[in-house]
């Protein structure tokens, strides 16, 4: 069975300060893929980034960064330069055939 | 583009009443999934459709619920009777299929809040 375990459920920072968003996962399978979302106040859920498991390459996209270790099974996300508009919470999903499975999520809010 | 689209946003029920959200997915994708989200639980997968027809219902928590998706560009969740612990955000979300590969992004709407009286 897959899992995915985002341990911190809650991280404050000001703004400005660097922070790194925590996913473990688990799975049997050899292919599988690993994806972020956020979901800020307003409820949506935005797509961020995804990843399938023969790509080990760390991934940068603006502030936004990406840490895919697989002797680790862990696919952390990492905010530089904090924004209050990163206020959010943001989830870690990894999907091995059929189903997309959720993390908990991390409440992320950055103070002015 | 637009993006999946749900209506209404907001319900407000009482309970017994039978309810219904609806949902229209990014033209061309051939994929289509219902998800639950409570503080309890979390976001839960309900039901996922491939081509119009159900794959996995695994996830839809009691015969009160249903979905159908009578073509690719609309599909329902109904609830009835709605009971008060059904009030959560239901997602709808919908992925292409690419050489029949599933694990392709998930694009969401934006939910419906229900809140069952």
């Amino acid at each position: 069975a897959q899992k995915v375990t985002q341990a911190q459920t809650e991280i404050s920072v000001v703004e400005k300060e660097d922070v790194t968003l925590d996913c473990v996962y688990e799975t049997r399978d050899t292919t599988y893929y690993l994806f972020w979302y956020k979901q800020p106040p307003s409820g949506e859920l935005v797509f961020l980034i995804r990843r399938n498991s023969f790509d080990e390459q760390n991934e940068i996209s603006g502030r936004y960064s990406w840490n895919f270790q697989k002797s680790t099974s862990s696919f952390n996300f990492t905010i530089t330069a904090s924004q209050v508009v990163d206020s959010a919470v943001y989830f870690c999903a990894q999907t091995s055939g059929s189903r997309l499975t959720f993390g908990e999520g991390t409440q992320l809010t950055v103070n002015p | 583009d637009a993006g999946v689209i749900q209506s209404p946003r907001h319900e407000v029920t009482e309970m017994g009443q039978e309810v219904t959200l609806r949902c229209k997915p990014i033209s061309g994708h051939d994929y289509l999934f219902w998800y639950r989200q409570t503080m309890m639980r979390g976001l839960e997968l309900l039901i996922y459709f491939n081509n119009n027809v159900p794959i996995d219902d695994s996830g839809m928590p009691e015969d009160r619920f249903s979905a159908k998706m009578p073509n690719a560009s609309f599909s329902t969740l109904k609830i009835q009777p709605s009971e008060p612990r059904d009030s959560a955000v239901y997602f709808c979300a919908s992925s292409p299929n690419r050489g029949g590969e599933i694990s392709e992004t998930q694009y969401f709407g934006p939910g419906t809040r229900l809140l069952v009286l």
